[in-house]
């Protein structure tokens, strides 16, 4: 599979707990994007990251979120202390350096109870 | 910050008609519009982009034209078939950042 992956793809979770999702870019794509979409809106960005570097985070993005991308290929996305509102489409996309196109993967579909 | 507004949120069309979906920017340093389209529970594809430096693109059926002084872009599509009901966002970019800002999006049905 030559696409843009992330697991789980579906996560059921209690208020306060810790949840972490990964995402597997396309490879050679050294750009990798985290957007957070609610039902009915666009995706909204929180962070990216060129190779390994976070380049930027969106200030919405509360201390209880992290994300990193240690080797420069796969990236983790942490949400520590589950709040009811975190419940959303966690969307990673992909991209080379240097093009336009974000490919973006199947999504990890938070459920918080 | 950049912000993008979209319209209509629904577009209900025949069969064979054009569909036109709008939106506007509001950071003049936007350079890079693309347009996705997402069917129901699958992830947000890439159908047509197009830069600043441009004024038109077009993509058989499918094309997009930008205002820059006006800071609006449209997608049109022509001849709608069934397989085109899906929610279209579209989103801006500026070169000082690689964040796509997305539209709150348009759900298009086509009639048959």
């Amino acid at each position: 599979d030559t696409g843009v992956s992330q697991d789980p793809r579906h996560k059921i979770t209690k208020r306060g707990q810790n949840v972490t999702f990964r995402c597997d870019p396309i490879s050679e794509h050294n750009r990798l994007y985290w957007y957070r979409q609610t039902l009915g809106q666009g995706p909204e960005f929180l962070t990216y990251f060129q190779n390994e570097a976070q380049l930027e985070k969106s200030r919405l993005l509360s201390d209880r979120f992290s994300a990193e991308r240690p080797k420069g290929s796969f990236s983790t996305l942490e949400i520590q202390r589950t709040e009811q509102g975190d419940s959303a489409m966690y969307l990673c996309a992909s991209s080379l350096a240097g093009g336009n196109e974000q490919f973006f993967g199947p999504g990890t579909r938070l459920t918080v109870l | 910050g950049e912000n993008v507004e979209q319209h209509p949120s629904t577009l209900s069309v025949q069969e064979g008609d054009s569909a036109v979906i709008k939106c506007t920017y509001s950071d003049s340093a936007s350079n890079y519009f693309p347009w996705y389209k997402q069917e129901l529970g699958k992830r947000p594809q890439l159908i047509i982009d197009i830069r600043s430096n441009v004024g038109e693109k077009k993509d058989q059926r499918i094309a997009v034209t930008l205002n820059k002084t006006a800071k609006h872009f449209s997608l049109h599509i022509t001849e709608t078939q069934p397989e085109d009901s899906a929610v279209y966002f579209c989103a801006g970019r500026m070169d000082s950042s690689y964040k796509l800002i997305f539209g709150s999006g348009t759900r298009l049905l086509v009639r048959p």
